[in-house]
């Protein structure tokens, strides 16, 4: 069956350093998003993608935030300097159409000391 | 504003009864509205979706029921197992039409054996 993977499944890194999760999205499929968790909290979004540029983004989703899909495969999110705040798990999705299902990968924990 | 909240934080069922999961909503004009379970450690997991031309949804197992008088979503599991011991969110779609899913807070279901 075709998943949604996610790499790195935990990272931890020092405040101020960049940070780059990625993710292999469903081959046939044509809308991305990112989604963050933090400990214990509701999914927010952060940012949804279609036909190589952002078709929205969330008030989380500042400059400090960028994402990209380089290869025709991966799509990547980055956080250019962290901060404590970005402490959380890291949800890629992607689904066939711009409504119906999402499917999300199993996440990335990001720790930032 | 945007306000997908859930009643219960929290409910127990003993194996072999009934769940019942609610979920309220604010946006009258959202039209899709989706349920995922969330395993510990897991990405959320698509359980079943309801477009708002219905008012009810069957699948194995699972029935949501959508009211959108009052604006009110409900996911019945019949049966409960085990295995359904998860997180439960609620989500709809963004009426912007820009395919951004917005998740309620999440109910925990404890099946007590």
């Amino acid at each position: 069956e075709p998943e949604v993977t996610q790499t790195p499944s935990h990272q931890v890194t020092q405040m101020g350093q960049e940070v780059i999760l990625r993710c292999v999205p469903i081959s046939n499929h044509l809308y991305f998003y990112w989604y963050r968790q933090i400990l214990g909290q509701k999914v927010e979004f952060l940012v949804s993608f279609y036909n190589n540029e952002i078709s929205e983004k969330s008030e989380i989703f500042d400059d400090q935030f960028s994402v990209e899909r380089p290869d025709g495969s991966n799509f990547t999110l980055k956080i250019r300097s962290t901060k404590l705040e970005d402490s959380a798990m890291y949800f890629c999705a992607s689904s066939v159409g711009g409504t119906g299902e999402l499917f999300f990968g199993e996440g990335s924990r990001l720790t930032v000391l | 504003g945007e306000n997908v909240g859930l009643h219960l934080p929290t409910l127990s069922v003993q194996e072999g009864d009934n769940s019942i999961i609610n979920c309220a909503y604010s946006n009258s004009a959202s039209d899709y509205f989706i349920w995922y379970k969330q395993e510990s450690g897991k990405g959320p997991q698509f359980i079943i979706d309801i477009r708002s031309n219905m008012d009810k949804r069957q699948g194995q197992r699972v029935t949501v029921l959508l009211n959108k008088t009052v604006k009110h979503l409900s996911l019945q599991i019949a049966a409960t197992q085990p295995g359904d011991s998860a997180v439960y969110f609620c989500a709809e779609s963004s009426p912007s039409g820009t395919y951004k899913y917005i998740f309620g807070t999440g109910t925990r279901l404890k099946v007590l054996a």
